[in-house]
């Protein structure tokens, strides 16, 4: 079966550092995706990782272990425009997503 | 505009209705994919065409759902008697084969009443 789990919500302080996990189970893998969503908007691209390692961009960086099924995405010094919700997703023909993890961000 | 468009972004209908969505992909882009995203979900992948020919369709999508990319340009996707179930963002989102990257429209949002 195909499972990509991540929390539900998270919330961190204005200026702070937060670390997003995704686990994922599915039956092929060409990748792992971070995407950003703003309520009521389309989900932006973040970050693509198909090897194993730590991409960074920017304030952004997201890392994965494929031997683990693990991927995190860090964000740093925090802005109260990171608010959004995290989607994680797995590229295998196609792209399955996670249910998202909604951060607060308090000032 | 160079990015993915979507028409109509608001659609009202009552339940028993058919409903019909437009998607514009990025012209270069020959991949396309439809989604649909309900409230404090992720985004569910309905199906995905690579030019004219639709490779793929979800398990979960019924035969009151159809889509179409006649020409490997725009694409629909249809929905014939609405239900209440239907209710939901639809997503449409492109990328060329090369390439990883989709880009995401802004979503039609439906509801039926």
């Amino acid at each position: 079966g195909q499972n990509i789990d991540q929390p539900t919500e998270m919330t961190a302080t204005e200026g702070a550092i937060v670390q997003i996990n995704c686990t994922y189970q599915t039956s092929g893998f060409n990748g792992l995706f971070w995407y950003q969503q703003h309520a009521g908007e389309a989900p932006t691209f973040l970050s693509y990782n198909v090897l194993d390692g730590l991409e960074e961009k920017g304030r952004f960086s997201s890392f994965l272990s494929r031997s683990k099924g693990y991927s995190y995405l860090l964000l740093k010094e925090l802005q109260m425009k990171d608010s959004a919700s995290y989607l994680c997703a797995v590229r295998d023909d196609k792209i399955i997503f996670g249910k998202g993890t909604r951060l607060h961000i308090l000032p | 505009d160079t990015g993915v468009s979507q028409d109509p972004r608001h659609k009202i209908t009552k339940r028993g209705q058919n409903v019909t969505f437009r998607c514009d992909p990025i012209s270069e882009h020959n991949r396309l994919y439809w989604y649909r995203q309900t409230l404090g979900q992720g985004p569910e992948f309905l199906t995905y065409f690579q030019n004219e020919a639709q490779l793929e369709k979800s398990r979960l999508l019924s035969d009151r759902f159809s889509a179409e990319r006649p020409k490997g340009s725009f694409s629909t996707l249809e929905i014939q008697r609405t239900e209440q179930g239907d209710s939901a963002m639809y997503l449409c989102a492109s990328n060329a084969g090369s390439s990883y990257e989709q880009y995401f429209g802004p979503g039609t949002r439906l509801t039926v009443t």
